[in-house]
């Protein structure tokens, strides 16, 4: 079974930073499309950015940009979010997401990471 | 950029159809055949049931549609079961390298 594993998440301060890792078991990322989605406790869904196969292209919401940073280890199979300046408005369960799509978050997500700021 | 507009929410009987809209303009929805939808039940990660517009992943039964008429695209559920009962998602691309998704649409099944 494909299963994504986030891991990273927890309690900062506002202004403070956070990375959060994404591993797979059972079949490898080299070749896919990644994303993160996030979800507010009790709201929507929301994308965040997304990273080619080769993670040669990326892109963000507006409301990350600049201080998110997307990235993948295709030797260790495994896909970052470094997260600096971190606002309240950012808390939210963090979700990977594999894709063989770049403008479709696909179709395999992990159980999602829980990610809090607050002072 | 914003979200799309999804009815908050829509309920139907067992047996019967039910139909949810997503709503964007032509910068999005309506512009690109990347319209997606995904389904998720309280406490779980989404799940993946609908890919430009109107494809199905393998696994989805054949209940889900999607369609795209405009600036409105659609997902329809036949043959509503118990189980259907959950919040439905819109996504679509939006130009730029953003995608955005809709505010949600929770399913209730009488």
């Amino acid at each position: 079974e494909v299963q994504l594993v986030e891991s990273g998440g927890g309690l900062v301060q506002p202004g403070e930073s956070l990375r959060l890792s994404c591993v797979a078991s059972a079949f490898s990322l080299r070749s896919q499309w990644m994303h993160w989605v996030r979800q507010a406790p009790g709201k929507g869904l929301e994308w965040v950015s997304r990273i080619s196969s080769d993670g040669s292209f990326t892109s963000y919401a507006e409301s990350v940009k600049g201080r998110f940073t997307i990235s993948r280890d295709n030797g260790k199979d495994t896909l970052h979010l470094q997260m600096n300046s971190l606002r309240d408005e950012d808390t939210a369960v963090y979700y990977c997401v594999r894709s063989m799509w770049a403008s479709t978050p696909g179709d395999s997500w992990g159980q999602g990471i829980l990610v809090t700021v607050s002072s | 950029q914003s979200a799309l507009t999804q009815p908050p929410s829509v309920s139907g009987s067992p047996g019967q159809s039910v139909t949810i809209s997503c709503t964007g303009t032509s910068s999005d929805v309506g512009g690109y055949k990347y319209v997606s939808w995904y389904q998720q039940h309280p406490g779980k990660a989404p799940k993946f049931m609908i890919y430009d517009v109107t494809e199905r992943p393998s696994g989805v039964p054949d209940r889900f549609s999607g369609s795209k008429s405009g600036n409105t695209a659609s997902l329809t559920i036949s043959g509503l079961q118990a189980e259907d009962e959950a919040d439905y998602y819109c996504c679509s691309y939006a130009g730029n390298n953003i995608l955005v998704f809709g505010g949600g649409t929770k399913l209730t099944v009488l």
